[in-house]
């Protein structure tokens, strides 16, 4: 199976600030990675898909870019309801489907 | 607008078989791949499995011999059925629909989730 790392585990961001978050895979992926936000409580959502294309509804500060092996997501101007848990997620050698461990962005 | 929704036993005994219903509506069950994923306490991510619309599963190697997914198009229906349940399968499980197109997938959208206790 393909392993997925991120990095950072977690990281503390304010109101207004530009994040990154890193996803690698042990393998070649090309572009198929996925993106996920996960707020307390909630399910996944969908945020990115194919590497870099947003998925309907979700605002353009979100942007996914990578290919290959390593893959980032990052948000820009970051608002409060951006504060959660990110997950990029593997389709190429799938199924078995295989997620990244999760990324924290809090205050 | 698509929703699915969990439902079943939120306590299973250790060895027994953990069994959760998923129900799909404002859409169509008779297309795309309908999936299992769970997520362990420790936040891990792990897909369990998938049917197709049109009766075709996949399961997860690492469960595969556990794990059964079903589907009943006519109640917009499927499920999960986990056998011989430990302590590690406690978690939040979610169903989702899998969409394909033009060779990229991804879990869109998901149930709101359901807890499943193994405890005795």
């Amino acid at each position: 199976d393909i392993q997925m790392t991120q990095s950072p585990s977690s990281l503390s961001a304010s109101v207004g600030d530009r994040v990154t978050i890193t996803c690698r895979a042990s393998q070649n992926i090309n572009n198929y990675l996925n993106w996920y936000q996960q707020k307390p409580g909630k399910a996944p959502d969908l945020l990115i898909y194919a590497a870099s294309t947003l998925h309907d509804g979700v605002p353009s500060r979100f942007s996914g870019s990578g290919s290959g092996s390593d893959f980032t997501l990052t948000i820009t101007n970051l608002q409060p309801e951006d504060f959660a848990t990110y997950y990029c997620q593997q389709s190429v050698s799938a199924p078995p489907y295989t997620f990244g461990p999760g990324t924290k962005v809090d205050v | 607008q698509l929703q699915l929704q969990e439902s079943g036993p939120g306590l299973v005994k250790p060895s027994e078989t953990l069994s959760l219903m998923c129900t799909v509506s404002g859409g169509s069950i008779n297309k795309d791949y309908w999936t299992w994923i769970r997520q362990t306490p420790g936040k891990a991510l792990e897909w369990i499995g998938y049917i197709f619309f049109t009766g075709g599963t996949y399961y997860n190697p690492s469960l595969k011999n556990r794990v059964t997914i079903s589907l009943d198009p006519s109640k917009k229906k499927f499920s999960l059925k986990l056998t011989s349940v430990t302590t590690a399968d406690t978690a939040i499980y979610y169903c989702a629909r899998l969409t394909y197109l033009s060779g990229f997938s991804w879990f869109d959208p998901w149930g709101q989730g359901a807890l499943v206790t193994v405890s005795s």
